[in-house]
């Protein structure tokens, strides 16, 4: 399959552990932070989302942190699997109507069976 | 119903020469973004289209440029290509309305590999 990355962050973790990806952000006025999830030979498919006046979102499996104070963003998966193998981005979006989506370089997850 | 489509999924070009990439959005979604994805550099805004409108562009040069037809589909032209242009290009589309909403949530395609030699 493709390559996404060739020089990501790696994390390792084996199969029904939690996982935890970090993401450090930079702009302090974006307005939604989100997480894709991108497979080999596909384009990123989104996760999870959460405005910048939250402190925490649950979805399926997946919460999503954010800390203003220290602009940190987290997704922690829970009892990961192996489909869960791939790169997760963070993004962060400025609201104003504007389509204007910036990406983080990305965290690579392996899943160890 | 039926995902982002981009064609080619896959290109080689030589240095100098243009290309025009294309993509279809979802049925019904009018906005339609466009980026870079490389190794060293990760995922980069090029631009933003919604109604045939140019409505938002990321720090690229101007030899990338893009449009959007009536239809919503869109495409992204790069002239005098460079070796650096070497990248996957994702089309993502948005079912924003056009005002100020939680309007982010993309629905990518699987891209076009573009490769300059």
């Amino acid at each position: 399959g493709e390559s996404v990355g060739l020089h990501l962050p790696t994390l390792s973790v084996q199969e029904g552990d939690n996982s935890i990806i970090n993401c450090a952000y930079s702009n302090s006025a974006s307005d939604y932070f989100i997480w894709y999830k991108q497979e080999s030979g596909k384009g990123p498919q989104f996760i999870i989302d959460i405005r910048s006046n939250m402190d925490k979102r649950q979805g399926q499996r997946v919460t999503v942190l954010l800390n203003k104070t220290v602009k940190h963003l987290s997704l922690q998966i829970a009892a990961t699997q192996p489909g869960d193998s791939a790169v997760y981005f963070c993004a962060e979006n400025m609201s104003g109507g504007y389509q204007k989506v910036t990406f983080g370089i990305g965290t690579k997850l392996q899943v160890i069976p | 119903k039926a995902g982002v489509t981009q064609t080619p999924r896959y290109l080689i070009k030589t240095r100098g020469q243009q290309v025009t990439l294309s993509c279809s959005p979802i049925s019904g979604h009018r906005s339609v973004s466009w980026y870079q994805q490389t190794p060293g550099q990760g995922l980069q805004f090029l631009f933003e289209y919604f109604s045939e409108t140019q409505r938002n562009k990321g720090n690229f040069p101007g030899r990338f440029s893009g449009r959007q037809f009536s239809n919503s589909r869109s495409e992204m032209n790069v002239s005098t290509l460079e070796l650096g242009d070497s990248a996957l290009y994702l089309c993502a589309s948005s079912p924003r309305t056009g005002v100020p909403s939680r309007s982010y949530e993309q629905y990518f395609g699987p891209g076009t590999r573009l490769t300059v030699t």
